[in-house]
């Protein structure tokens, strides 16, 4: 079965920093990734999709992420944080290209020090 | 992307009874997902709301519980039933775009039953 594993559940970066969220997948055939932004009492905002071509995709806000496909990852990463990046950060795959069903991550929690 | 109107945003109800909860996409949409976000979870999916024909929910949904209709392209309702404080929850609305690649996600429905 399809599933995503984000093994920090927790990060705390200092603002100005860089930053790296993992995301490891679990998919038989060429995966459809994304990952999403949740602010506090908001819904959820794509930040970057991956389909294929390109492995460095880049999104909104600064972000970018690298599909893996020898490591079955799709790490998103931003250069330096900012305290508005404080959010719950959601890796997601497609379970079946046909169903379109999002396939969500446990989500890592990012704390921003000042 | 699909711009999406969902409402109610939040409704605190009292056990044993129903919530509504109407999800308005500014487009034609070829497929419309319904998912439950549980205090400090992530997401689960409850069921695909199929355009003209009955949902298809996922395991450990049943329609008695959350019935759903799809009347058209554009609009879905998801209804939580005989409700107990258990399905305190952050209800999200979810489509995919015309093109097949624009999963945008409704701002959700924060609900807590007392």
């Amino acid at each position: 079965a399809q599933s995503v594993t984000q093994p920090d559940i927790h990060i705390t970066v200092s603002e100005g920093a860089s930053l790296e969220l993992r995301c490891n997948y679990s998919y038989g055939a060429t995966p459809y990734l994304f990952w999403y932004v949740q602010s506090p009492g908001q819904g959820l905002q794509l930040l970057l999709k991956y389909f294929s071509g390109d492995t460095l995709v880049q999104g909104i806000k600064g972000f970018e992420a690298e599909f893996k496909r020898s490591q079955s990852s799709f790490n998103l990463r931003k250069p330096s944080v900012h305290w508005s990046d404080a959010a719950e950060y959601f890796c997601a795959v497609i379970g079946s290209s046909n169903t379109g069903k999002l396939i969500f991550g446990q989500g890592t929690t990012l704390q921003v020090k000042p | 992307s699909a711009v999406i109107s969902q409402k109610p945003s939040r409704d605190i109800c009292q056990r044993g009874t129903s919530l509504t909860i109407q999800c308005q996409v500014d487009s034609q949409v070829t497929m419309m997902f319904w998912y439950r976000q549980q205090p400090g979870q992530s997401l689960t999916l409850i069921a695909t709301a199929n355009q003209g024909s009955e949902a298809t929910y996922e395991s450990g949904f049943v329609i008695d519980k959350f019935p759903i209709s799809r009347p058209n392209l554009t609009f879905s309702t998801l209804t939580v039933s005989n409700m107990s404080p258990e399905d305190s929850s952050i209800y999200l609305c979810s489509v995919v775009g015309g093109q097949g690649y624009g999963y945008t996600f409704g701002s959700g429905t924060r609900l807590t039953v007392v």
